[in-house]
């Protein structure tokens, strides 16, 4: 079955871990997106990658790094920089940045 | 700076109809997109509309007005499982996504 993949569902750190989140997908899709949902917000882009090996900053990149060594993973690292880095996490991918993105399950972060 | 209004909540019953309104402002335009979203999940596409009209899916049927930076959702025959959260989103000149905040939409018996 294709599909996006993100591990784990929820995810408990201590304040000042550095923490990475994983997504997988199965796709082919070149384009893929980390998002940040808080409550009351619309989702907020994190990182995107349009190809492997490049990736670029969204409206909300600062305590957070990403890669994209692969075409089919995209982790995000979410740094103890991070002020307030509890929150739902959904990554996303799609055929191209012209198309409509496909989301995965996401991991719901709680910082203690 | 760039937005997107949605009303934060609605309410309707069973069987019935519901229209989500959705107007934005953004720098450029390159679709709007709707997407549903039950509670703890991920959002899961609906619609694209990138030429003014109506685009119809089922029971689900998405209007745009490019002038006027103006779309909505329409529900027909509403079922207990529609109730979600429904979110407008648009691409913009930079092909990113803008993403409203969302409509919960609370169906009653």
């Amino acid at each position: 079955d294709g599909g996006i993949t993100q591990s784990p569902k929820y995810l408990f750190r201590k304040e000042g871990q550095n923490v990475t989140l994983s997504c997988e997908q199965n796709l082919n899709h070149d384009a893929m997106y980390w998002y940040r949902q808080d409550p009351g917000q619309g989702l907020r882009l994190i990182y995107y990658s349009q190809i492997v090996n490049d990736f670029q900053k969204g409206d909300i990149a600062e305590g957070y790094s990403v890669s994209r060594e692969k075409k089919e993973s995209f982790p995000l690292t979410v740094t103890s920089a991070q002020k307030n880095p509890t929150a739902f996490y959904l990554c996303a991918s799609s055929i191209s940045e012209t198309n409509s993105e496909f989301f995965g399950p996401g991991t719901r972060l709680t910082v203690l | 700076g760039q937005n997107i209004d949605q009303p934060t909540e609605m309410t309707a019953t069973e069987g019935a109809i519901v229209q989500i309104n959705c107007t934005y402002q953004t720098s450029g335009f390159n679709g709007l997109f709707w997407y549903q979203q039950h509670a703890g999940e991920a959002p899961t596409f609906l619609s694209y509309n990138v030429l003014d009209g109506l685009e119809e899916k089922g029971r689900f049927s998405s209007f745009l007005s490019r002038s006027k930076g103006y779309s909505y959702l329409l529900l027909k025959e509403l079922q207990m499982k529609d109730s979600a959260s429904y979110l407008c989103a648009v691409r913009d000149s930079n092909y990113q996504l803008i993403w409203g905040a969302g409509t919960k939409l609370i169906i009653k018996p």
